[in-house]
């Protein structure tokens, strides 16, 4: 059974750009939940998508956003890049969300701001 | 505001001994508790998860809860140089707003043969 898959699994971007990541779920997980891990910061929460409806949101910007398809696959993006957005993106999956579930985490991507 | 707090070691606990990792959760309202592992360049991993008060056992794994203490602690005996990691607690408060999991920031353990 394959697990999560994120793409790419990383990238270098100037400020000011714009990046796209995406994230396909393990066959059959309808929730995907998006976190940020910087060494700082550790882990934190960006947003959960299920069944191509954002259901919950963390604290972030709202330069970041995301989105799911009838797939479940979900992508995230992060516009008007800061050097601050340098971080690892996990992406994480579960069959009806984190309240009832355990996440599947995808090895993410590591974004580099320069 | 939602924290987890965890000790960010290094903690050092010699092979075979018993490795204890703590965690404290700020929200009363917090329903369920996990424990991720997590090794250098890896993505987090799920060790256990638990509900109710108590200890629940998964081989060499318990996890405790206290919840009048807001308190949750992994134990690992029989400590491995494998063992050695970042451990992640998190927490889960479904009280409504954010519903994605808080995680503490860590606590790395380092198994020494």
């Amino acid at each position: 059974k394959a697990g999560v898959t994120q793409t790419p699994r990383y990238l270098i971007k100037t400020r000011g750009q714009q990046v796209t990541l995406s994230c396909s779920p393990i066959s059959g997980h309808r929730s995907v939940s998006w976190y940020q891990q910087t060494p700082g910061q550790g882990l934190q929460f960006l947003f959960e998508y299920f069944s191509e409806t954002q259901r919950n949101k963390g604290n972030f910007p709202g330069r970041f956003s995301g989105r799911q398809f009838s797939n479940s696959r979900s992508e995230m993006n992060v516009s008007t890049l800061e050097l601050g957005d340098s971080a690892l993106y996990l992406c994480a999956s579960s069959l009806a969300g984190a309240g009832a579930n355990v996440l599947t985490f995808g090895a993410g991507s590591r974004l580099t701001v320069l | 505001q939602k924290e987890v707090e965890q000790n960010s070691g290094p903690l050092s606990v010699p092979e075979g001994a018993i490795a204890s990792l703590n965690c404290t959760y700020s929200d009363r309202g917090s329903q369920s508790f996990f424990w991720y592992r997590q090794y250098s360049g890896k993505s987090p991993e799920l060790i256990m998860f638990i509900y109710s008060n108590g200890d629940k056992e998964d081989g060499r794994f318990t996890a405790q809860l206290n919840k009048a203490s807001q308190y949750v602690s992994l134990l690992i005996r029989d400590s491995q140089p494998s063992d050695s990691a970042t451990y992640l607690c998190a927490v889960l408060y479904s009280g409504g707003g954010a519903d994605g999991l808080t995680f503490g920031k860590g606590t790395h353990l380092i198994i020494q043969p």
